[in-house]
């Protein structure tokens, strides 16, 4: 069967500093993969999606980027974090387009 | 513009009631549809999904109903049980264009199952 795995579960970080999260997920070949991102009050939105080694597409812009160095991981980063990148952070998977989308457990942000 | 709407934020049934949480949209495109549940400090997880080409899709005790002329869909839950007590998320996408890898959320309703 299918798992995604995300870490780390928490994470406190200086304004201004980087940011790694990474995500794995095992069980199956050429996912589409996702990463959300859920702000204090408000739905999950959607930030990047990937449907290829090396294929990004951003949804919104912002202060992160993202990466797929192999066909199964997925990097969310930041070279500088800024208070408003606080937020629980969530990557997903789906065999297709119009497939659903599964979620790992997330990674929840502070910035300082 | 808040595309995906659960307009409670939160449900209170008994057990062994039926449980109802709505949902309406207002993008005329979306044209899947999803529920998911998610518990504190864990992702959410899927529960069902309905293409708008049908009205009614059931899955065990859960059941969602979608009503494409409204813009509005909902999902049962019968009979409810404790520990479907959790926050419920509607979700939708649109097949047109690019945007079809894209989910678009509601903020969620907080389902309390009352033992």
């Amino acid at each position: 069967s299918q798992t995604i795995h995300q870490w780390p579960a928490t994470l406190v970080q200086p304004v201004g500093s980087p940011l790694s999260l990474e995500c794995t997920v095992e069980g199956t070949s050429n996912p589409n993969l996702y990463w959300y991102r859920q702000a204090a009050g408000r739905g999950l939105q959607l930030l990047f999606y990937s449907v290829g080694i090396g294929q990004i597409s951003s949804e919104v812009p912002q202060n992160l980027s993202a990466s797929r160095p192999q066909d199964r991981q997925f990097i969310l980063s930041s070279k500088k974090l800024l208070l408003s990148d606080s937020g629980f952070y969530l990557c997903a998977w789906s065999i297709d387009r119009n497939q659903p989308q599964h979620f790992g457990d997330g990674t929840r942000l502070s910035i300082l | 513009d808040q595309q995906v709407k659960q307009n409670s934020p939160s449900l209170s049934v008994q057990e062994g009631r039926i449980s109802i949480l709505n949902c309406d949209y207002t993008n005329s495109m979306f044209d899947y549809f999803l529920w998911y549940k998610k518990y504190p400090a864990e992702g959410p997880t899927f529960l069902i999904s309905i293409s708008s080409i049908k009205d009614k899709n059931e899955d065990g005790r859960f059941t969602v109903f979608l009503n494409k002329s409204a813009k509005h869909l909902s999902l049962h839950i019968v009979p409810s049980q404790p520990g479907d007590s959790a926050v419920y998320f509607c979700a939708a996408s649109s097949n047109s264009g690019g945007s079809n890898y894209k989910l678009t959320f509601g903020k969620g309703t907080l389902l309390t199952v009352n033992p």
